[in-house]
């Protein structure tokens, strides 16, 4: 089973600041990583997939780099609706599908 | 509009049965893997079973191995999962989510549904 690490498990900034996620895989993954979006009472929401093509719909300020092992999740300048939980999900290897323990963005 | 809607969910002893429903609109129902997600409460995300779009392929988390039956029905447009010898563990939010990828195994996750909540407790 591949595990995934997310760090930090908590981010705290200010909108218009820079946040950086990181998912580090217990093996490769090549590039097939995605990244999701959760906000409180809602369902997770596709931001990211194949490490670094943005889904429909999702704005610019949201990219994704990596391959291997390490993967980056970067917001430009967040905005008040970025503040969420972040998960990490590889699908190279399964099953099973696996997902990080998540990052929480929260407001500073 | 893409939809995906789970029913299903509720209060169940240990050792007691439930089954979920997911009824899809709004794509190709019967072209994508549909998977069940669960995510047990204030913790992450967890996959739990998945089916290729004919039905013909099937795989499950190891930990519901032998209990849980995840099965479609591409004429009502409906995915399903049937939990058996359900655990206090089994306790959370499911979610059934769509491959991105018509007739591919190697997919993501979206849509998601907004989940039912499976409580398992005496």
């Amino acid at each position: 089973e591949i595990v995934l690490t997310q760090s930090p498990a908590t981010l705290s900034l200010s909108p218009g600041e820079r946040a950086t996620l990181s998912c580090r895989a217990s093996q490769s993954v090549s590039n097939y990583l995605a990244w999701y979006q959760q906000k409180p009472g809602q369902a997770p929401r596709l931001l990211i997939y194949d490490a670094s093509n943005r889904a429909t719909g999702i704005p610019a300020r949201f990219s994704g780099r990596g391959s291997g092992t390490d993967f980056t999740l970067t917001i430009s300048s967040l905005e008040p609706e970025d503040f969420a939980v972040y998960y990490c999900q590889q699908r190279f290897n399964w099953p099973p599908l696996t997902f990080g323990g998540g990052t929480k963005v929260e407001i500073k | 509009e893409v939809q995906l809607v789970e029913s299903g969910g509720g209060l169940v002893q240990p050792g007691g049965s439930l089954r979920l429903s997911c009824a899809a609109s709004g794509f190709i129902f019967s072209s994508y893997w549909m998977s069940w997600v669960r995510q047990a409460p204030g913790k992450g995300l967890e996959w739990v079973a998945n089916i290729k779009e004919d039905g013909g392929e099937k795989h499950y988390l190891d930990s519901v191995k032998g209990r849980f039956t995840i099965s479609r029905d591409n004429a009502r447009n409906s995915l399903y999962l049937q939990m058996n010898s359900l655990r206090a563990e089994d306790s959370a939010v499911y979610y059934c989510a769509s491959g991105t990828t018509p007739y591919s195994r190697y997919n993501w996750f979206d849509p998601w549904g907004r989940g039912t909540l499976v409580t398992v407790s005496s």
